[in-house]
């Protein structure tokens, strides 16, 4: 079946220049993560959506990072004046609970390379 | 706050042999930890979780990881290593029962050879 899907696959951008970056995750999944992973630097958790509640956007590294999540479906996570600190994987997840269980799943990543 | 350590950024083993990936933690209140595994193109996988009770937990593909409170560890370990084991392994903790903060490690590259 379809999994979390992630667009574009690879980005290369100029300093400055804003980028927008998509994931649809699995039908029906309430909640979605974005995380990113730098060189060196393991993973980082950036924002956190869970149904219609206001987002957790604790893990946002500074006010040029903004996402949004439409419908409680597809999000969008923006990156004002890209700095050259920006490039990373990043990487989209939903959750889906059942009771106690929970299964995360991960799409692909977006590899972002700010020039 | 939380932080994970990861011992090693890569570990080598052969075909068959043990496999032990070593994860300390701090933490200042009893934490939830997770392994996750990201194979060459694919995105993460969660491989197993410890949240309360059993401190031995069993994972998906052979895996297992034992929280020892007294070492704040959180090994993971499989008794015969596959070649389709060769992926990158991170080790995340986080203070609430969802993973809306969760914190990672570094990870640790699994080299496997024939």
């Amino acid at each position: 079946g379809a999994g979390v899907s992630q667009s574009p696959s690879n980005k290369v951008t100029e300093k400055g220049k804003d980028v927008e970056l998509r994931c649809d995750p699995i039908s029906g999944h309430t909640a979605l993560y974005w995380y990113r992973q730098s060189l060196g630097q393991g993973l980082e958790f950036l924002i956190y959506f869970q149904g219609n509640s206001a987002p957790d956007k604790s893990g946002l590294p500074s006010d040029r990072f903004s996402a949004e999540r439409t419908g409680g479906s597809v999000s969008t996570l923006t990156i004002q004046r890209t700095q050259q600190e920006d490039s990373a994987v990043y990487l989209c997840a939903s959750t889906w609970t059942s009771g106690k269980r929970e299964t995360q799943y991960f799409g692909p990543g977006t590899r972002l390379l700010v020039l | 706050a939380q932080s994970v350590t990861q011992l090693g950024s890569h570990v080598s083993v052969s075909e068959g042999a043990l496999v032990l990936l070593r994860c300390n933690y701090s933490s200042s209140v009893p934490p939830y930890l997770f392994w996750y595994v990201q194979y060459p193109n694919q995105g993460l996988q969660l491989l197993l979780k410890y949240t309360t009770g059993a401190t031995l937990v069993k994972g998906i593909n052979g895996f297992e990881a034992e929280f020892k409170k007294s070492e704040t560890s959180f090994h993971l370990t499989k008794p015969s290593a596959h070649m389709r084991d060769a992926a990158e392994y991170f080790c995340a903790v986080t203070l609430l029962s969802g993973y809306s903060t969760l914190t990672f490690g570094k990870g640790t590259m699994l080299l496997v050879s024939p």
